[in-house]
């Protein structure tokens, strides 16, 4: 597509429950990587893959965090048990992976999903 | 990837260039400096980096101190559309994440 795509736009589940977000590549971005924004403060990464595998796990904050990404484009990133301190707005960003700065292209963001956890 | 520090805010008039300053004294050789936006609510937007060189496209200018340790991104004639958060940020060229601080909010006024 024309951009990064994400679903849903916005999110409210109960405490407890689990929640997948759905991010779409550019067609064509090898690399795919999750950041997550808490009210007011900087973005955090959270994961980042490089084709179906994921090299830099290092940001995921707890076992009750995980994604995957398959035929190298659409990546789910699953919640489970939400917690309260897990509502933010969570943003999925595309390139043409590592490597390539020197052609200018830096990551493209989608318009994040918004998760409020009540 | 070398930290960054940015002032938190800044004003700058409709019409004004605006020069965001940002420090990178830990910056090594093969680390580029990148810039990006975000406006509220949407997701950050990427605006310009270079390594050495100053560089321009058609929304900004970078100018890169000739030691690297910092850097000043410019609007040359800012809108109330540039209002938004701008992120300095260093990166190498096979690093796979970006390390974002809380970067510089950009109130432009009428």
């Amino acid at each position: 597509g024309a951009g990064v795509s994400q679903s849903p736009s916005n999110k409210v589940t109960e405490k407890g429950k689990d929640v997948e977000l759905r991010c779409d590549p550019i067609s064509g971005h090898t690399a795919l990587y999750w950041y997550r924004q808490s009210l007011g403060q900087g973005l955090e990464f959270l994961i980042y893959f490089q084709g179906n595998s994921a090299p830099d796990k290092s940001g995921l904050p707890s076992d009750r965090f995980s994604a995957e990404r398959t035929g190298g484009s659409v990546s789910t990133l699953t919640i489970q048990r939400t917690q309260q301190e897990d509502s933010a707005v969570y943003l999925c960003a595309s390139s043409l992976g590592p490597g390539r700065n020197r052609f200018g292209y830096g990551y493209t963001f989608g318009s994040g999903t918004r998760l409020t956890v009540v | 990837d070398a930290k960054t520090t940015q002032p938190p805010s800044m004003d700058c008039a409709e019409g004004r260039a605006a020069n965001l300053p940002c420090n990178h004294s830990t910056i090594s050789g093969n680390e580029y400096v990148y810039w990006y936006r975000q406006i509220h609510s949407q997701g950050p937007q990427y605006i310009i980096h270079g390594l050495k060189n100053n560089e321009t496209n058609e929304m900004a200018s970078l100018i890169i101190t000739e030691d690297r340790k910092s850097s000043t991104l410019i609007l040359p004639h800012a809108t109330l559309r540039d209002t938004a958060v701008y992120y300095c940020i260093v990166r190498g060229d096979n690093f796979n994440k970006f390390y974002f601080g809380s970067g510089t909010k950009l109130n432009v006024k009428p």
